[in-house]
C-alpha cells in the first residue's frame, strides 16, 4: 500500500518570507509528484510535478526531489496572504491514480 | 472553459436512501478521476476511466458503491444505500490525453442523516 506523509501539518510564515513543506513517499516506483493548492470549499488545483531527481522551479515555486531518500519538498519564495490554503502532495502511480497526503495547512501573515 | 462540473454541489440524504452524483470532464479529456475527501482520511482515490474504459477501480468500496461512463461527456458515481461514513466531498477530476495534469471540480458534499 502507497503511502504519501506531508510534514508540517501546519505552518505559519510572515508575509514575504519563504515557506518550505515537506512531503514522503514510500515506492521509487513512483512516476511523477505533484502539489496540488487547496482553497477551502474548492477542488484541488495543480501547481507543479517533477519526474527526476534535482530540482525544478516555476515562479516562485521551486521542487526538490530526492528518490533515494523518497522526498520531495516544495519551497514559495515571498510568500503572500493568497498562498495559503492546503497543499496537498501527490504521487502518481500506474499513470493513472493520485495517492495523497493529508496535507499541510499554510497560513501566511501579513 | 468551464472547468470540470459536478452536480449537485450539495446532496443531504437519509440512512438507507441512494445518492447519484454526476461530473461533467473538460470537453477533450480522455480520462476521469472519482475521488473521496473526509478530515480523517484525507482525499482518497476511488475509481478511473480513459476512454469511458474503466481502468482501476481499487478504492471503490466492494459493496454498495459503482461508477459508469456511458459517454465522454459525463460520469455518474451511484451510492445504494447510503450510510453515514458515506459522509464526504466527492471530487471527480479529469485529464487531457497523454498528460498527466488533473483538473478538479469543485466537488459535491454528500451529508447522510
Amino acid at each position: 500500500q502507497e503511502k504519501v506523509q506531508q510534514s508540517p501539518e501546519s505552518l505559519i510564515v510572515p508575509e514575504g518570507a519563504m515557506s518550505s513543506l515537506n512531503c514522503t513517499f514510500s515506492n521509487s516506483a513512483s512516476q511523477s509528484i505533484w502539489w496540488y493548492q487547496q482553497h477551502p470549499g474548492k477542488g484541488p488545483e495543480a501547481l507543479i510535478s517533477i519526474f527526476s531527481n534535482g530540482n525544478k522551479k516555476e515562479g516562485r515555486l521551486t521542487v526538490y526531489l530526492n528518490r533515494a531518500s523518497l522526498h520531495v519538498s516544495l519551497h514559495i519564495r515571498d510568500s503572500q496572504p493568497s498562498d495559503s490554503a492546503v497543499y496537498l502532495c501527490a504521487v502518481n502511480y500506474n499513470q493513472g491514480k493520485l495517492i495523497f497526503g493529508q496535507g499541510t495547512k499554510l497560513s501566511i501573515k501579513p | 472553459n468551464a472547468g470540470v462540473i459536478q452536480t449537485p454541489r450539495h446532496k443531504v440524504t437519509g440512512k438507507g436512501q441512494e445518492a447519484t452524483l454526476w461530473c461533467e470532464p473538460i470537453s477533450g479529456h480522455s480520462a476521469v478521476f472519482w475521488y473521496r475527501q473526509t478530515i480523517v482520511q484525507g482525499l482518497e482515490f476511488l475509481t478511473y476511466f480513459r476512454n469511458q474504459a474503466p481502468i482501476d477501480d481499487s478504492g471503490m468500496p466492494k459493496e454498495r458503491f459503482s461508477a459508469q461512463m456511458p459517454n465522454q461527456s459525463h460520469s455518474t458515481l451511484k451510492i445504494q444505500s447510503t450510510q453515514p461514513q458515506d459522509s464526504a466531498v466527492y471530487l471527480c477530476a479529469s485529464s487531457p490525453p497523454g498528460v498527466d495534469t488533473q483538473y478538479f471540480g469543485p466537488g459535491t458534499r454528500l451529508l447522510v442523516l
